[in-house]
């Protein structure tokens, strides 16, 4: 079963707006790491945050955890057509050699 | 640096056929995985490897097969190949474990089996 579930699963903007996914996880982990996939393509990463960080920022994008509520959520500021894609969460637990993902996100940025 | 390469790029096997899945790194990475994804789902892992002559099982291991023989390479075999194994797959490598380190992706093979 997945660990990640990401919410909502399609998410439509218009560009210049922030869009917001969330992820949500049932065990402990080491870190959690998002990345993006563009139609067609592999996985590109975007963030990684450990355990003990509650947030982290990289240029528009932002992301925060709670481990408390074994949750995350990815913030992308000033969207972009460019941003379309479906993003994924993935979590590290155990021994820390898998990453297991989520069922991600699809966003759509209009113009 | 061509990063993460993937061979071939797109295949049509029929039920029972075989083939192999070529990943290439030029990152000196010790690290790689080989993953599938099917619709509406995220990756899963098949197997994966921690080392030069080293591989361990993943989350969906069954019907397919690895070898490690060279650092910079990951080959994924599908000794019969059967229906339930079309989907998209794809390679990843990484310097450290997960725990420490992001991973890096190919583009990915597309197989259907008829």
């Amino acid at each position: 079963s997945q660990q990640g579930e990401e919410d909502p699963q399609a998410l439509s903007i218009q560009e210049g707006e922030n869009a917001t996914m969330n992820c949500s996880y049932k065990t402990s982990i080491n870190n959690l790491q998002w990345y993006r996939q563009n139609s067609g393509r592999g996985l590109v990463h975007l963030i990684l945050i450990r355990s003990n960080e509650r947030e982290k920022h990289s240029g528009r994008l932002r992301v925060t955890l709670d481990t408390s509520k074994k949750s995350s959520s990815l913030l992308i500021t000033a969207s972009r057509a460019a941003d379309t894609a479906s993003y994924f969460c993935a979590t590290v637990t155990g021994g820390g050699n898998k990453l297991t993902f989520g069922t991600g996100t699809q966003l759509k940025v209009e113009l | 640096n061509a990063g993460v390469t993937q061979t071939p790029k797109f295949r049509v096997l029929k039920t029972g056929q075989s083939m192999t899945l070529l990943c290439a790194q030029d990152m000196n990475h010790e690290y790689m995985y080989w993953y599938r994804q099917d619709p509406g789902m995220g990756l899963r892992l098949i197997h994966y490897s921690v080392g030069e002559g080293t591989t361990a099982k993943g989350e969906v291991p069954d019907g397919y097969n690895v070898s490690r023989l060279k650092k910079q390479n990951f080959l994924l075999g599908l000794e019969s190949a059967a229906p339930s194994q079309t989907s998209v797959y794809f390679c990843a490598s990484s310097y450290d474990p997960p725990q420490r380190e992001t991973q890096y992706f190919g583009p990915g093979t597309r197989l259907l089996v008829l």
